[in-house]
């Protein structure tokens, strides 16, 4: 149980696009779902915590006009990119919890490319 | 925290020798920790938590040591296997938040 799915898992696209990743719980739901960013050899930045039905939280230095957060059910929350710079490049993964004290459970990640 | 560096810790070992992980962790309140695995363009997968009320735990040839007086988290993989080769980090978290702290990462590579 508790697995969690992220489409696509890679993209690559031009810049001053927009990108939408989709994350998903598949045999749970998440009352709680959290985007983080990850660049090469470097660890998990967490970017915005989001709950069902309500406007994400974001971390400091986190563009909220930039990265938009839409959490509409609990197995489904969406982060897009909206013009995307090749400085946006990263693996981006999402965690759904199903409440405390449930731990995080994380998806497969998504690698975006911006050309 | 964020991690800022660009060298990961690395951590060799030859196959079928014990591993030991260290993570320092920042926050005295923190009172939930878990270890993660992450192999290369994965998402990370739950190894083994524990909770601040404990000092050890095991799980299947992993256990996790956790001492609150120098806030200090290990993690030991017995009969190290290549499949275990990865990074490993560490997360922690206090009871009123669900918002995870990640530490840097060790990369533990498994020779034969």
């Amino acid at each position: 149980g508790a697995v969690v799915s992220q489409h696509p898992s890679r993209v690559i696209c031009k810049s001053g696009t927009s990108v939408k990743i989709e994350c998903r719980s598949l045999d749970f739901q998440a009352t709680t779902m959290f985007w983080y960013r990850q660049f090469p050899k470097q660890s998990l930045m967490l970017m915005a915590t989001s709950n069902e039905g309500s406007k994400a939280t974001y971390e400091q230095g986190v563009e909220k006009d930039k990265f938009l957060i839409n959490h509409a059910s609990l197995t489904l929350s969406t982060l897009t990119v909206t013009s995307a710079h090749p400085e946006d490049s990263s693996f981006y993964i999402c965690s759904a919890s199903a409440g405390l004290p449930d731990t995080q459970y994380f998806g497969p990640g998504t690698r975006l490319t911006v050309l | 925290g964020e991690s800022v560096g660009l060298h990961l810790p690395t951590l060799s070992v030859q196959e079928g020798d014990n591993s030991i992980i260290n993570c320092a962790y920042s926050n005295s309140a923190s009172d939930y920790f878990i270890w993660y695995k992450q192999e290369s363009g994965k998402g990370p997968q739950f190894i083994i938590d524990i909770r601040s009320n404990m000092d050890k735990r095991q799980g299947q040839r992993v256990t996790v040591l956790l001492n609150k007086t120098v806030k200090h988290l290990s993690l030991q993989i017995a009969a190290t296997q290549p499949g275990d080769s990865a990074v490993y980090f560490c997360a922690e978290k206090t009871y009123n938040t669900d918002k995870l702290i990640f530490g840097t990462g060790t990369r533990l590579q498994v020779f034969p």
